[in-house]
C-alpha cells in the first residue's frame, strides 16, 4: 500500500530563514510525485510534479528535489505569504490507478 | 479561464439527509477525481470519473456515489449522512487521467 510521510508537521520560520520541507514516500512504482499549496479553507493549489529520482523544479522561492524514496522541498528565503501547508502527494505505476494518495501536510507560518 | 469550479460553497445538512455536490473541471480537462478532507488531514480519494464511467474508487462506502456527464461536469452524491462525512469536499481535473490535477475551492459540508 503507498504511504506518504510529511516532516515536519508544522514549521515557524522567520522572514529570510531557508528550511526545507520533507516527503517520504513508498509505493509500487512512481509514475509522479506532486507539490501542493493549500491555504486555509482553500482548494490546494498545484506547484510542482517530478516523475524521477535527480529531477529538479523551481518556481520562485521554491524548489522541489526528488530521490528514490523522498522529496525534499527548500524555500529560500521565504516571506510571510509562503505561509500556507504544503501537501505532497504520489501516483502509482500503471495498473495501480490514477489517485493521488496525499501526506497529511506541513504547515509552515513564516513571520516578519 | 475559469479553473475548476465547486457548488455550493458552504453546505449545512442533518444527519440522514442526502446531498449532492456538483463540479465544473477546468478547460480542456475530461477526467474529475473527488477528495474528500477533514480538517488536519491530506485528502484521501473517493473515486475518479473518465469518459462517464467510475473508473477507480477509493475506500468510501456505497453511500458515495457519483456521476459523470457528456460536459465533463460531475456530481458527487452522500445518501445518509453522518456526522463523519462533515469534512472539505475536493474536486480536481486533469487531462487523459495522467497529467496534474487541478482542485477547486471546495465545498464545506457540515452534518449536524
Amino acid at each position: 500500500e503507498d504511504q506518504v510521510t510529511q516532516s515536519p508537521e508544522a514549521l515557524r520560520l522567520q522572514e529570510g530563514e531557508s528550511s526545507s520541507l520533507n516527503c517520504s514516500y513508498t509505493v509500487s512504482g512512481l509514475r509522479g510525485l506532486f507539490w501542493y499549496r493549500q491555504d486555509p479553507g482553500k482548494g490546494p493549489e498545484f506547484l510542482f510534479t517530478l516523475y524521477s529520482a535527480g529531477e529538479e523544479k523551481e518556481k520562485e522561492r521554491l524548489k522541489a528535489t526528488l530521490t528514490k524514496k523522498e522529496s525534499f522541498l527548500h524555500i529560500t528565503a521565504p516571506k510571510p505569504e509562503d505561509s500556507a501547508t504544503y501537501l505532497c502527494a504520489v501516483q502509482g505505476a500503471p495498473g495501480s490507478g490514477y489517485a493521488l494518495n496525499f501526506g497529511k501536510g506541513t504547515s509552515l507560518l513564516v513571520t516578519p | 479561464d475559469a479553473g475548476v469550479t465547486q457548488s455550493p460553497t458552504h453546505l449545512i445538512k442533518t444527519r440522514g439527509q442526502q446531498v449532492t455536490l456538483r463540479c465544473s473541471p477546468k478547460s480542456g480537462h475530461d477526467t474529475v477525481s473527488w477528495y474528500q478532507q477533514a480538517l488536519g488531514q491530506g485528502p484521501q480519494f473517493i473515486f475518479q470519473y473518465y469518459e462517464e464511467e467510475e473508473r477507480q474508487r477509493g475506500n468510501f462506502p456505497d453511500r458515495f456515489s457519483g456521476h459523470q456527464f457528456p460536459n465533463y461536469s460531475s456530481e458527487l452524491n452522500v445518501n445518509a449522512l453522518l456526522l463523519g462525512d462533515s469534512a472539505l469536499y475536493l474536486c480536481a481535473s486533469s487531462w487523459d487521467r495522467t497529467t496534474e490535477a487541478f482542485f477547486g475551492q471546495g465545498t464545506r459540508l457540515t452534518v449536524v
